[in-house]
């Protein structure tokens, strides 16, 4: 079956500006997860949800950052009034049911470039 | 504060060597620990998974020890192959039953034919 899939895959936006990355999970995964990675950084989680439970919203670095995922499916992350320090790769995952030790899936990421 | 580093930032070995790459952690008490791999513009791929309670786990031309009394984590690749260069991420959970989990800023590893 098909992997987590993100889109668009590279964005180029200005300084302001609003953006929305999209993040099609694997069909039946229940939990689902955001993380950013800078260059020569780790991983950075953003945010997390699983099923219909209140999202875990702890890793989001300021108020301009939202995400929703609509259906226990499809999520979007927006970032509003981007700022340069805002370009890294935004990768999402999903696995079965977010339980302690599962392992991740993650999507190729979307690379977003803020002039 | 707590805190995971992956021993070096790139690591070159030669073709058919084993290569050790290390994962240390600080203020952690995990409950397990993950490897993954990631290659340039694609999205980490999950290898192995070790629990506390577990010293070694291995699978296929991969090892993974887990000591968390020196609150360390080796991952060892034998025989290696130009085909296994990479960047490789150790993870933690932050404890039992926590879905969160910690990356280090990883290890680039080069096998040089």
């Amino acid at each position: 079956g098909a992997g987590v899939s993100q889109s668009p895959s590279n964005k180029v936006t200005e300084k302001g500006k609003d953006v929305e990355l999209r993040c099609d999970p694997i069909s039946g995964h229940t939990a689902l997860y955001w993380y950013r990675q800078s260059l020569g950084q780790g991983l950075e989680f953003l945010i997390y949800f699983q099923g219909n439970s209140a999202p875990d919203k702890s890793g989001l670095p300021s108020d301009r950052f939202s995400a929703e995922r609509t259906g226990g499916s499809v999520s979007t992350l927006t970032i509003q009034r981007t700022q340069q320090e805002d370009s890294a790769v935004y990768l999402c995952a999903s696995s079965p049911q977010g339980a302690s030790g599962e392992k991740l899936f993650f999507g190729s990421g979307t690379q977003l470039s803020v002039l | 504060s707590q805190k995971i580093e992956q021993n070096s930032e790139a690591l070159n070995i030669q073709e058919g060597k084993t290569a050790t790459l290390t994962c240390n952690y600080t203020n952690y008490s995990p409950a397990y620990l993950q490897w993954y791999r990631q290659d340039p513009g694609r999205g980490p791929v999950f290898l192995l998974l070790i629990r506390e309670n577990e010293k070694e786990k291995r699978k296929e031309r991969l090892k993974v020890t887990f000591d968390t009394t020196l609150k360390q984590s080796l991952f060892h690749i034998t025989a290696s192959q130009p085909a296994d260069s990479a960047t490789y991420l150790c993870a933690l959970s932050s404890g039992a039953g926590s879905y969160q989990l910690t990356f280090g800023k990883g290890t680039k590893l080069s096998v040089i034919p």
